[in-house]
Order: C-alpha cells, then structure tokens, then sequence
C-alpha cells in the first residue's frame, strides 16, 4: 500500500512568515509522529498524537510551532513566524497501533528559511 | 533521559566486503526498542533491522544483523557483502517500551560503498 506522504517537499520562507507543512500517514496509522532534522544531526522528536489526541508535545521548541490532527488522520505541523533556526527537514512518521510499533517515515520537508 | 551515541561519522567498505556500524546508548530503563534507520540522500528514513530489549537473540535480517549487549548498552549494526546500494546515512535509534515518546536517535553515520 501507499507509504507516509508529506507535502511540499521543499518549502523556502521568508522569515517571519507562517508556514504549514502537511503529512498523509499510512492508512489506518493510529499514531502519528514528528521530528525535526538539522542539517548533519539526526532527527529530534517534536510531537506525538493518537487519533488525534496530542499526547506528547515535549519536543516543540518553541509556541511558535502548532501541530494538529483534527480527524485523527492527516496532520499539519504550523510554524508561526519563521526565523532561521527553523530551517530543517521536518519528517513525519506513523505506527500501526501503538507508540511502541515500529514507526515508518515519510520522505520529509526541507524548509529553508532566508 | 535516555542518549545514543554513534561514535563514528564516517565509514567507507569495499563492495562485497563486512562493515560494523557502532552504537552505544544509555538509559535506566530495563525494557526498550532498539532500530537501526537507513537514509539514502532521497531523505526517507528506512528501517534496516529492529531489537526488542527482553528478547536474548540478535535480531538478523538477510545480510544485516546485530550484536547487542544489554550490559554493556551496545548495539552494533553488521552489514554482511556490502552493495552499492547500502551507501547511505545511518541512524540508530532507542524507544522505551512504556512510555510514549518519539524515538531517541544518534547523530548518524555516513557509509561509503567503494567499488
């Protein structure tokens, strides 16, 4: 079947703009993940829903990025107010059932934020 | 919390040849998961090969395999008549079993496949 999907796959922002960047898991994924990977590093969690319920949200750096899954399916991750330090490649990830099945990723967004 | 370290940037192998990955990690729980991700320069992580905690025998997968030490907190990635088609980034990764985080991951390691 079809894989995780993320979309766009390159995004360059000004800085201070909004952006949302848009992840489609595998159908019937209960649990969604993201992570942010800088350039050289590996990637950092960011956030965790189940259906969509947010039950983690440690990892955002900042309350400048919002994630949702309003149906439980398709999840967008917000970062307000871009600024440099934002530039990554944002990945997404979903399991079948549980946080603790094995998590299959998506191919990534690279933001770039001038 | 819980770290992972890969201890080497860079390997490079001959083709055809065994190359050994590194991985250490710390944490003071008794029952995890531990994976190894491969990311070719298209960026999509892959899972190569996955340990669970509790279970004794090294995880094996076609011409990946594992050497895990529960003691020691080591897991090496072995990659057994290496392909041009391993040349890639990769990740080890740690999650706990009971707690619902993201996983861990360490800083990567670049292999090089030489023909």
């Amino acid at each position: 079947g079809a894989g995780v999907s993320q979309s766009p796959r390159y995004k360059v922002a000004k800085r201070g703009q909004d952006v949302a960047l848009r992840c489609d898991p595998i159908s019937g994924h209960v649990s969604l993940f993201w992570y942010q990977q800088a350039l050289g590093q590996g990637p950092e969690f960011l956030t965790y829903f189940q259906n969509e319920a947010q039950l983690d949200k440690s990892g955002l750096p900042s309350d400048r990025f919002f994630a949702e899954r309003p149906e439980g399916s398709v999840s967008t991750l917000k970062i307000q107010r871009t600024q440099q330090e934002d530039s990554a490649v944002y990945l997404c990830a979903s399991s079948p059932l549980r946080a603790d099945d094995t998590q299959y990723f998506g191919p990534g967004t690279r933001l770039t934020v001038l | 919390a819980q770290t992972v370290t890969q201890s080497q940037p860079e390997m490079s192998v001959q083709e055809a040849e065994t190359v050994t990955l590194s991985c250490t990690y710390d944490t003071s729980e008794s029952d995890y998961y531990l994976f190894w991700y491969k990311q070719p320069p298209s960026r999509q992580m892959i899972l190569v090969i996955r340990q669970e905690a509790y279970k004794q025998q090294n995880a094996t997968e076609n011409r990946f395999s594992v050497n895990f030490q529960k003691a020691a907190k080591s897991f090496s990635l072995k990659i057994s008549d290496s392909q041009l088609g391993d040349a890639a980034m990769y990740f080890c990764a740690y999650r706990s079993r009971w707690f619902a985080d993201g996983l861990t991951f360490g800083k990567g390691t670049h292999l090089i496949i030489q023909p």
